[in-house]
């Protein structure tokens, strides 16, 4: 089916682990992002890319790592996971110079004990 | 950079009409977004204002006045379904947003 998917839905993983959240979008997009929630602060954004093999950073990217080798992918890696990292991280995608316009994924709940 | 500021929370009842402000801060401006998010979804586009104005899109509007920084999202008619947070979202150009820290809004019957 079309959309965007991200996966796990949920995860639990220890501290010092290395985590990888996915993202898949179907649309084509050039854009991608990843953004974390967190009860207070919204919507931050830790990293983006405008095409396969181009990212940067966002205003959260410390211990995390992103990679986009292929246009419908964009994953994201916790190197190694910190308590502070537990939170709700949402993928989303949008269409060239529509970056107002993003389409989110279901969202992947992080916790890290 | 850029803040956005807007109301943690609003209240209101079925079939009134309510307004929820975000004012913002930026040293380059393109545009304001709105997103509704209910309880345990995923944030979802309602509108764009490039320009100063009211853009209707049906019980949803939004509002932008570039001289004083500030736009607002009104929402009439108000169902119970309409119950879940909002986020205001400036762009500084073609790439990123930056989001508010949303309005969580609560209408009771």
């Amino acid at each position: 089916d079309a959309g965007i998917t991200q996966s796990p839905r949920y995860k639990i993983t220890e501290t010092g682990r290395q985590v990888t959240l996915m993202c898949h979008q179907t649309w084509s997009h050039s854009y991608m992002f990843w953004y974390r929630q967190d009860l207070g602060h919204g919507l931050r954004l830790i990293y983006y890319s405008a095409a396969a093999d181009i990212t940067d950073k966002g205003e959260v990217p410390d211990g995390y790592v992103v990679s986009r080798s292929k246009t419908e992918n964009f994953p994201l890696t916790l190197e190694s996971a910190t308590r502070s990292q537990t939170s709700v991280y949402f993928c989303a995608s949008s269409e060239d110079r529509r970056s107002y316009e993003q389409y989110f994924g279901p969202g992947t709940r992080l916790t890290v004990t | 950079g850029q803040s956005l500021e807007q109301p943690s929370e609003v209240t209101a009842v079925e079939g009134a009409i309510v307004q929820i402000n975000c004012t913002y801060q930026t040293s380059g401006f393109y545009g304001l977004s709105w997103y509704q998010q209910h309880d345990g979804g995923a944030p979802t586009f309602l509108s764009y204002n490039a320009l100063d104005g009211l853009e209707e899109t049906g019980r949803f509007s939004s509002f932008l006045s570039r001289s004083d920084s500030y736009g607002y999202l009104l929402l009439q008619e108000l169902q119970m379904k309409d119950s879940a947070s909002y986020f205001c979202a400036s762009n500084s150009g073609y790439s990123t947003l930056t989001f508010g820290k949303g309005t969580m809004l609560l209408v009771s019957p």
